[in-house]
């Protein structure tokens, strides 16, 4: 098993731009959930999934869009980049509600 | 949101000596999970606790998951210098199996600094 993947590792971005990081499962986990980690801040919740087809916002989900249509694939959007989205991005994925988060290898995004 | 208290926030040690960092919150959690991050690497779990009171281990770790609900510890005995990292404590608030839908709460984090 790969586990959690993501793509792109790094990116820069220039205010106003949109992009989709990606993200990916292959342990059949029913939860995924994004998170950005900024310096001093640990890990803050962006969105999260239950199952494919339902998504719930997170602490921090201004900015952000998500959909889930299957269960391996977990993409995140960016619909108009700001500087203060400027970050490190983790996608995890669990077997259960309740239970421990794999993590991916993180995306680190840049908006100029 | 909730909130974790981890301490302390950075720990400069020599190889060989033990460690205990700690995590408390003002709410109560079922779940105590503990991380640790590497430079560039995503977060990877080293002990996840589910009761009140228990006491896990994993080889040199040992985590505890505090009898109030509200706080959690881990130790690390005899470091070596693989141990440097970033240690990050997690809580899923109680009732996480309706409402909370396992939104992990995260720590500030340790840093670990293990001088051979």
């Amino acid at each position: 098993n790969a586990g959690v993947t993501q793509t792109p590792k790094f990116q820069v971005l220039k205010t106003g731009q949109s992009m989709t990081l990606q993200c990916a499962q292959d342990m059949n986990h029913e939860y995924m959930s994004w998170y950005r980690q900024d310096p001093g801040m640990g890990l803050r919740l962006i969105h999260y999934s239950v199952g494919a087809g339902i998504t719930d916002q997170g602490e921090v989900p201004n900015g952000y869009n998500v959909s889930r249509s299957t269960t391996e694939d977990f993409p995140l959007r960016l619909l108009s980049a700001a500087p203060s989205q400027t970050s490190v991005y983790f996608c995890a994925s669990s077997p259960r509600l309740a239970g421990e988060q794999f993590f991916g290898p993180g995306t680190r995004l840049t908006v100029l | 949101g909730q909130q974790l208290n981890q301490s302390p926030q950075s720990m400069f040690i020599q190889e060989g000596e033990d460690v205990s960092m700690n995590c408390t919150s003002s709410s109560i959690f079922n779940t105590w999970l503990w991380y640790k991050q590497d430079p560039g690497e995503g977060p990877v779990l080293l002990i996840a606790l589910y009761k009140a009171g228990e006491l896990t281990s994993n080889g040199r770790l040992t985590a505890q998951f505090g009898i109030t609900r509200k706080d959690s510890f881990l130790n690390i005995s005899a470091s070596i210098p693989s141990d440097v990292g970033i240690y990050f404590c997690a809580g899923l608030p109680w009732g996480a199996g309706g409402t909370s839908y396992g939104k992990l709460t995260f720590g500030q984090g340790t840093i670990l600094t293990v001088h051979p």
